[in-house]
């Protein structure tokens, strides 16, 4: 059965700078996400994509965030000057439709010093 | 916003017996989906079980099964016969069909408990 695979699977990086985590979504879904859990807490949306373009986005996705699908398989999500705070896993998923369910990836467990 | 609340923060419940997880949400959408996901200590999120808000017939899925009350908004989700596999956080998650990109919005999670 296909899956969303992500990479790395644990990142750590120093405050303030910048971080890029991959995901390659499912190869035939049209709609992507990134959900981030901070330990201990509710998964929370970050961003939907769709059409290569943003769909709609959270509070929590403000300028230092940003996605990208460089190509026809990786969907990316860059973090411009990580935050102790930024401290989470982030799971991307992708869904082929509206109305389906979402196949969430492993995650990537990012920690910020 | 639309809102879920997972009133249990914690279930326990014996190795071979039935438990039920309780959701309720609220929205003014009257077409949409609802999902019940499993995290095990892995962190993967794992789908459980789905609703067609459209459909009366409550979902089951092998000893998953939901009940879902549309008019209380309410989709509990019953997990018989509890298997120590089955110890995991879940997550009831809405997902709102209203033309967008959508996403799942989730509640704050049980934790379940199985005792041997």
């Amino acid at each position: 059965e296909p899956e969303v695979t992500q990479t790395p699977s644990h990142q750590v990086t120093q405050m303030g700078q910048e971080v890029i985590l991959r995901c390659v979504p499912i190869s035939n879904h049209l709609y992507f996400y990134w959900y981030r859990q901070i330990l201990g807490q509710k998964v929370e949306f970050l961003v939907s994509f769709y059409n290569n373009e943003i769909s709609e986005k959270s509070e929590i996705f403000d300028d230092q965030f940003s996605v990208e699908r460089p190509d026809g398989s990786n969907f990316t999500l860059k973090i411009r000057s990580t935050k102790l705070e930024d401290s989470a896993m982030y799971f991307c998923a992708s869904s082929s439709g509206t109305g389906t369910y979402l196949n969430f990836g492993p995650g990537t467990r990012l920690t910020v010093l | 916003a639309q809102t879920v609340t997972q009133s249990q923060p914690e279930m326990s419940v014996q190795e071979a017996e039935t438990v039920t997880l309780s959701c309720t949400y609220d929205t003014s959408e009257s077409d949409y989906y609802l999902f019940w996901y499993k995290q095990p200590p892995s962190r993967q999120m794992i789908l459980v079980i789905r609703q067609e808000a459209y459909k009366q017939q409550n979902a089951t899925e092998n000893r998953f099964s939901v009940n879902f009350q549309k008019a209380a908004k309410s989709f509990s989700l019953k997990i018989s016969d509890s298997q120590l596999g089955d110890a995991a956080m879940y997550f009831c998650a809405p997902r709102y069909s209203g033309g967008g990109a959508d996403g799942l919005t989730f509640g704050k999670g049980t934790h379940l408990i199985i005792q041997p």
